[in-house]
């Protein structure tokens, strides 16, 4: 079954810290593994787009790493800031099917001051 | 560019009950797809559109209609509205390669009372 798995589902930490969201799949034909951001209220924004043969993947603050063998993903968020607090989804892009995005149930963060 | 453009913002409908769910793009994109957001569950994919005239079902099209009569604009219809079709809905546009980036609205918040 095609399947992406997030954790933790919540997380909470404090201005200035770092953190790190997994992401677990059983998704084929794999194509593209992708991390959104979601703010409260609104349409999820792409963070970064990577492919099978893409390890590592940086977009300012947030770095996304890929292990295709494992089958595993992270989101690394470094120096977080109050604007970090959302939902981040991980979304699984197959090569061939219907169903092409199978999308993670999100993890959501929030950053205290 | 405006993007992806949704309207309502919010619509509460009484059972029985239709409407339009409206969504255009100005990206040229021949492909777009209609998800709903439920709490605790991914993004599912409702119906999707490889291009004007073509329209094809996702995972939940029970109860929803769609038709693409341009390439900018993607309705959403909701034939005989039921409580459980109280969610977030979702419009989404991409181009046809394997790594275009997603592009999503900014949501419709329906209540099916």
């Amino acid at each position: 079954k095609n399947q992406v798995e997030q954790s933790p589902q919540s997380l909470i930490i404090l201005e200035g810290k770092n953190c790190t969201l997994q992401c677990n799949y059983t998704v084929s034909p794999f194509s593209n593994l992708r991390w959104y951001k979601q703010d409260t209220g609104r349409g999820p924004v792409s963070l970064t787009i990577m492919t099978f043969s893409e390890n590592t993947k940086s977009n300012g603050r947030y770095t996304a790493t890929l292990d295709a063998d494992t089958k595993q993903s992270s989101l690394h968020i470094t120096a977080s800031q109050l604007s970090d607090s959302a939902s981040y989804i991980c979304v699984v892009r197959r090569e061939s099917g219907t169903y092409k995005y199978i999308f993670g149930t999100g993890t959501r963060l929030k950053v205290l001051a | 560019n405006a993007g992806v453009t949704q309207t309502p913002k919010f619509q509460v409908l009484k059972t029985g009950q239709s409407m339009t769910l409206q969504c255009a793009q100005d990206m040229n994109h021949e492909y777009m797809s209609w998800y709903r957001q439920d709490p605790g569950m991914g993004l599912r994919l409702i119906h999707y559109s490889v291009g004007a005239g073509i329209t094809d079902q996702g995972e939940v099209p029970n109860g929803y209609n769609v038709s693409r009569s341009t390439t900018e604009d993607f309705p959403l219809r909701l034939l005989s509205a039921a409580p459980s079709q109280t969610s977030v809905y979702f419009c989404a546009s991409n181009g046809p390669g394997f790594t275009y980036e997603q592009y999503f609205g900014p949501g419709t918040r329906l209540t099916v009372t």
